[in-house]
């Protein structure tokens, strides 16, 4: 058990730029969830997967926001034309069986500058 | 609306005191809730969990929870706090297919 990682730890993009990241979960587990964490905040629920579908997207995440888990494994999570309240920390968790324990990532921290 | 509550965003205390963090959920047919600690640059791990059965529940690192259906709370405990125990605190819910997590308690242990 690797836990879950995340890559990149910290991004700086400029405003309008689009940034790409990626979490692999635990390897036998089948459920991913982003969330997003800014500060002095509680984690916030942005998307879920079981396997490769999406079944449940957040009304926060904008059209800017896209999530993919294609073969089930890892899953990537894209913002495209970032802006500068977009800046936060994105962390990955993933799970075994509901509502199991989430493992969380340690984060991608994003600023936009 | 689901949310999760903890009322206090700052909490500190004495080595060796004890310590309650509280937490208040919204009620839902079925509910899930957890404790969450965040060290100083670390991820979030879990301290315990209360999925079903007993009430009071022990997790990691000494602490403890208990689980009040009539007054929607899940406070969290310690009878003697370490300066180690200094983190974020977080209170979360399952219900759905989601996580709904509290704003976090930040506790901060003087010696």
């Amino acid at each position: 058990d690797t836990g879950v990682s995340q890559d990149p730890r910290h991004k700086i993009t400029k405003r309008g730029q689009n940034v790409t990241f990626r979490c692999d979960p635990i390897s036998e587990h089948n459920r991913l969830y982003w969330y997003r964490q800014t500060l002095g905040q509680g984690p916030e629920f942005l998307t879920y997967f079981q396997n490769e579908a999406q079944l449940e997207k957040s009304r926060l995440l904008s059209d800017r926001f896209s999530a993919e888990r294609p073969k089930g494994s890892f899953s990537t999570l894209e913002i495209q034309r970032t802006e500068q309240g977009d800046s936060a920390m994105y962390l990955c968790a993933s799970s075994l069986v509901r509502p199991d324990t989430q493992y969380f990532g340690p984060g991608t921290r994003l600023t936009v500058l | 609306a689901q949310s999760v509550t903890q009322l206090d965003s700052q909490v500190p205390v004495f080595e060796e005191a004890p310590v309650e963090l509280r937490c208040n959920y919204s009620s839902s047919v079925s509910v899930y809730l957890f404790w969450y600690v965040q060290y100083p640059n670390q991820g979030l791990q879990l301290l315990l969990k209360y999925l079903s059965g007993s009430t009071l529940v022990k997790g990691i690192n000494g602490f403890e929870a208990e689980f009040n259906k009539s007054q929607t709370s899940f406070h969290l405990r310690k009878p003697s706090v370490h300066i180690s125990d200094t983190a974020e605190y977080f209170c979360a819910k399952f219900t759905g297919n989601q996580f709904y997590f509290g704003t976090g308690t930040s506790l901060t242990v003087i010696p």
